[in-house]
């Protein structure tokens, strides 16, 4: 059975730093580019963040280039995000979701986790 | 900014059929690139329904129903998510997402079935 167990939200304060996880499980992990979306409470869907299967190319969406770093580890089928810096405008929960393909290309987030929920707050 | 535009609401009456819209914005034509639509209930994560391009290059997610259908209205310049038969459970909110360069999410229809 496909699993994306994402976990490490909580409440931060304002310029603090969060480590999200995600652990994968009825797949082949390392076949599979992995992405990042986010959704604020009551809002809609936004992309953060993708990473190619191997690990060795990653993107980002403008808003968070150079605040959020996406990594992998194969060995462990868990991907990683890293936010620093947060602000109360990145309060939201965040999804990973699979890509249908090892490549960041053009195609669809065919499964998601449940999501972690990341409040910043004073 | 590439936008894609979805009406906040939608409704249509059981059994009836739905016809959900996810307009680019003007400088992109929506004839050159795959429309995605997911399906998002309350409380719960996304699910991915199809993506469309041409009557010839679509695909069904996993366990969806073909009842759920995409096409492109090329003089609108608009993906759209056609739902026929529709059903309680279909109530729900409607996503679409494209990729001009990264990926874009459309802001959401929250669909009544009445």
């Amino acid at each position: 059975e496909l699993q994306l167990l994402e976990s490490g939200g909580g409440l931060v304060q304002p310029g603090g730093s969060l480590r999200l996880s995600c652990v994968a499980s009825g797949f082949t992990f390392s076949n599979y580019a992995m992405t990042w979306v986010r959704q604020a409470p009551g809002r809609g869907l936004e992309w953060v963040s993708a990473i190619s299967g191997s690990g060795g190319n990653t993107y980002y969406a403008d808003l968070v280039m150079g605040q959020f770093t996406v990594s992998r580890d194969n060995y462990e089928n868990t991907v990683y995000l890293q936010m620093n810096n947060l602000g109360v405008e990145d309060t939201a929960v965040y999804y990973c979701a699979r890509f249908s393909t090892e490549l960041v290309v053009v195609t669809a987030f065919d499964f998601w986790g449940q999501g972690t929920l990341v409040t910043v707050s004073s | 900014q590439p936008v894609l535009t979805q009406p906040p609401s939608s409704s249509a009456s059981l059994g009836e059929s739905a016809r959900l819209t996810c307009t680019l914005s003007s400088n992109i034509n929506v004839v050159n690139y795959k429309i995605y639509w997911y399906q998002q209930k309350p409380g719960s994560p996304p699910r991915y329904l199809l993506y469309y391009n041409s009557d010839s290059d679509k695909g069904q997610g996993a366990g969806i129903p073909s009842r759920f259908s995409g096409s492109k209205d090329a003089s609108a310049n608009a993906g759209i998510l056609l739902i026929s038969g529709l059903q309680s459970d279909d109530e729900a909110d409607y996503y679409c997402m494209f990729w001009p360069s990264n990926v874009v999410f459309g802001g959401g229809t929250k669909l009544t079935v009445l």
